[in-house]
C-alpha cells in the first residue's frame, strides 16, 4: 500500500522562527504537491515537485527522491501562516490521482 | 473565473435521506475529483472523472454515486445517507493532460455534512 507520513503532527511556533515540516513516504512517485489548508477550510495548492527545490516567496520546498522524503520550509515565519499544510504524493499512473498525508497543523504565535 | 465552486456548503441530513453535492469549475478542466476528509485522516478519494461521460471508483466509493454529463460539473449523489458518511466533502479538479501527476490542482471550498 503507497504510505505517506508527515510529521510533526503539530507544530507551534513564535513569529520570526524557520519552520520545517517532514514528509516521507514509501514507493516511487511522480511528483508530490505540498498543498495549504487555512482555518477557515479552504485547500490551495503551495508547490509540486518531482526533484529538487522551489522557492515563492517565504517558503521553499525540496525533494530527495533516492531518500523518498520532501520537507517544506517557511522562513522568518507570521502569524498568518498558521495552518495546516499536506503533503500529497502522486504514485502515477495515468489518473495521476494523489495520496494525501494526514497534514500538520502549524501555529505561529506573535 | 470562479475557479471550482460547490453547494451546499452545509447540510444536515437524516439517516436514509439522499442527496446530491454540486461541484463545477469553468476552467475547462477535464480531470475533477471528489474526495471526504475526515478528522485525524488525510483526504480520500471516493471517485473521480477524466472527462465527459467516463468516471471511476477512487478509494472510498462506497455509498456514493457520480456522473459527468459535461466538462463542467461534477455531482456526488449520497443515496442512502448514514452517520459514517458524516464528512467534509471537497470537490477538485486540474486540466488532465499527460503530464496529469505534475499539474496543479485547484479544490473547492468544501461541503460540511452532518447525517443524523
Amino acid at each position: 500500500k503507497n504510505e505517506v507520513e508527515q510529521s510533526p503532527q503539530n507544530l507551534t511556533a513564535q513569529e520570526g522562527e524557520f519552520i520545517t515540516i517532514n514528509c516521507s513516504y514509501s514507493v516511487g512517485i511522480s511528483a508530490l504537491h505540498w498543498l495549504q489548508q487555512h482555518p477557515g477550510g479552504g485547500i490551495v495548492s503551495l508547490f509540486m515537485l518531482s526533484s529538487g527545490k522551489k522557492k515563492h516567496g517565504r517558503l521553499i520546498a525540496t525533494i530527495n527522491i533516492q531518500e523518498k522524503h520532501s520537507s517544506l520550509h517557511i522562513t522568518a515565519s507570521h502569524p498568518r501562516d498558521s495552518a495546516v499544510y499536506i503533503c500529497a504524493p502522486n504514485y502515477g499512473g495515468s489518473q495521476g490521482n494523489l495520496i494525501f498525508g494526514k497534514g500538520t497543523k502549524l501555529s505561529v504565535k506573535p | 473565473n470562479a475557479g471550482v465552486t460547490q453547494t451546499p456548503k452545509f447540510q444536515v441530513l437524516k439517516t436514509g435521506q439522499s442527496m446530491t453535492l454540486q461541484c463545477a469549475q469553468d476552467m475547462n478542466h477535464e480531470y475533477m475529483s471528489w474526495y471526504r476528509q475526515d478528522p485525524g485522516m488525510g483526504l480520500r478519494l471516493i471517485h473521480y472523472s477524466v472527462g465527459a461521460g467516463i468516471t471511476d471508483q477512487g478509494e472510498v466509493p462506497n455509498g456514493y454515486n457520480v456522473s459527468r454529463s459535461t466538462t463542467e460539473d461534477f455531482p456526488l449523489r449520497l443515496l442512502s445517507a448514514a452517520p459514517s458518511q458524516t464528512s467534509v466533502y471537497f470537490c477538485a479538479s486540474r486540466l488532465g493532460t499527460v503530464a496529469g501527476p505534475q499539474e496543479t490542482q485547484y479544490f473547492g471550498p468544501g461541503t460540511r455534512l452532518l447525517v443524523l
